[in-house]
This record gives C-alpha cells, structure tokens and sequence, in this order.
C-alpha cells in the first residue's frame, strides 16, 4: 500500500521567517496531495491540495509544490504567523483507491 | 451548509466493552471515511463508505466495523475493546471519491480504561 513520509516532524521558525515541509510518497499511482492543519484539540482542515496533473499551486502564504518523478511534494508557508503555530500533516491518495495515507505530521512552531 | 457532527465527543469504556460511534456527514455528501488517529501512529485509515457500501478498509482486526445508512449518516463499531484502542476517531465526509476534500468532523475521544 501507500507510504507517506513527512519530514521534520518538529520545527521551529521565528515569526516573518518560511518554513518548509517535505513529504515523500512510495506509489507512483497516487494522484491527489492534501495538506491538513490541525490546531491543538481541533479538527484537521484542509489548507490546500494539489492534483498529480500540476506542480505547483499557490494560495497565499502557503504553496504546495509536486515533484511526480521524484514523489515527493512539498509545503511552503511564507512570512509565519504565530497563528500559523499548529501540527501540519501532508496525505496521497491513489487513484485506485479511497483512502488518505497520512505522513506523522509537523508540529511547527512560531514564536514572535 | 452545517459540517459534518460525529456523537458522542467524549467516551469512557473499560477493557472487553464495546462501543458504537456516529458520524453525519455534510448534507450532500455520500461518502464517509473513518479515521484513527494517536501521538504515536498519526492517522490511520479504518475504512470508507460510499452509498452504504464499504469500499475500502485499512488494516486493522475485525473486531472494528461499520456501517453506512441510506440518509448516509455512519456509524463505526469496537468489540472487546483494548487498551490500545484509545485514540481520537475521525469521520470525514466528501462528495464522492473522485479526487473530492474529505472535511474533517471534530472527532470522538475514547478512552479506554
């Protein structure tokens, strides 16, 4: 089945800074990259979610870059806010199938 | 639209009971996956119904199953419960499952005593 990688599970930026998560995925078939953030005792929201027929898509602060060949895809989320403080979790999902594999997420931090 | 609502939100069991979760997806949608989720093995899926049927299921025992009604409302059930089993669950809900956002309902914590 699919395995999701997500690296680093812990990291730390000052508030202005970027911060850049990484996520690795084992199933060449998988078509469909979501980012969920979840905030201490809340549910996981979607952020943004990118399509194995595009590279790279922009909402903001945040970009999700895909690498097909490679399998790997990427988070990125400019000038932090401490509000932008929470665990980040990357997931992939083939085209065969249902479900969402999930990497073990990134608690980021943000601090002023 | 109101999102989607999992009952209870808090659950106290002891070891060999059995618990029943629900889960109503938003109006509309069809198809309602479970997830686990805890510290030390992140979320994990359990298994994903789309117009009553199970499509998919993850890998966990069979003592974990679970339904799907016609109004698409959810509900998962956990036999002989283990210590281990104490986890947040998640229900997500989408349109279907063609590359559709699964949106996350705010989970029901059980405990496991």
């Amino acid at each position: 089945g699919e395995n999701v990688e997500q690296h680093p599970s812990t990291l730390s930026v000052q508030e202005g800074d970027s911060a850049v998560i990484k996520c690795t995925y084992s199933d060449s078939a998988s078509n469909y990259f979501p980012w969920y953030k979840q905030e201490l005792g809340k549910r996981p929201q979607l952020i943004i979610d990118i399509r194995s027929n595009v590279g790279e898509k922009k909402d903001q602060r945040i970009a999700v870059t895909l690498n097909k060949t490679a399998k790997h895809f990427s988070l990125h989320i400019t000038e932090t806010q401490p509000e932008d403080s929470a665990v980040y979790f990357c997931a992939a999902r083939t085209i065969s199938g249902y479900a969402l594999n999930f990497g073990k997420g990134t608690s980021l931090l943000v601090t002023p | 639209k109101a999102g989607v609502t999992q009952t209870p939100r808090y659950l106290i069991k002891t070891r060999g009971q059995q618990v029943t979760l629900s889960c109503s997806p938003i109006s509309g949608h069809r198809s309602v996956s479970w997830y686990q989720q805890t510290p030390g093995q992140g979320l994990q899926f359990l298994f994903e119904y789309f117009s009553e049927t199970q499509r998919n299921k993850g890998n966990f025992p069979g003592r974990f199953s679970g339904r799907q009604f016609s109004n698409s409302r959810s509900e998962m059930n956990v036999s002989t419960l283990e210590l281990g089993d104490s986890a947040l669950y998640l229900c997500a809900s989408s349109t279907d499952s063609g590359g559709d956002t699964q949106y996350f309902g705010p989970g029901t914590r059980l405990t496991v005593l």
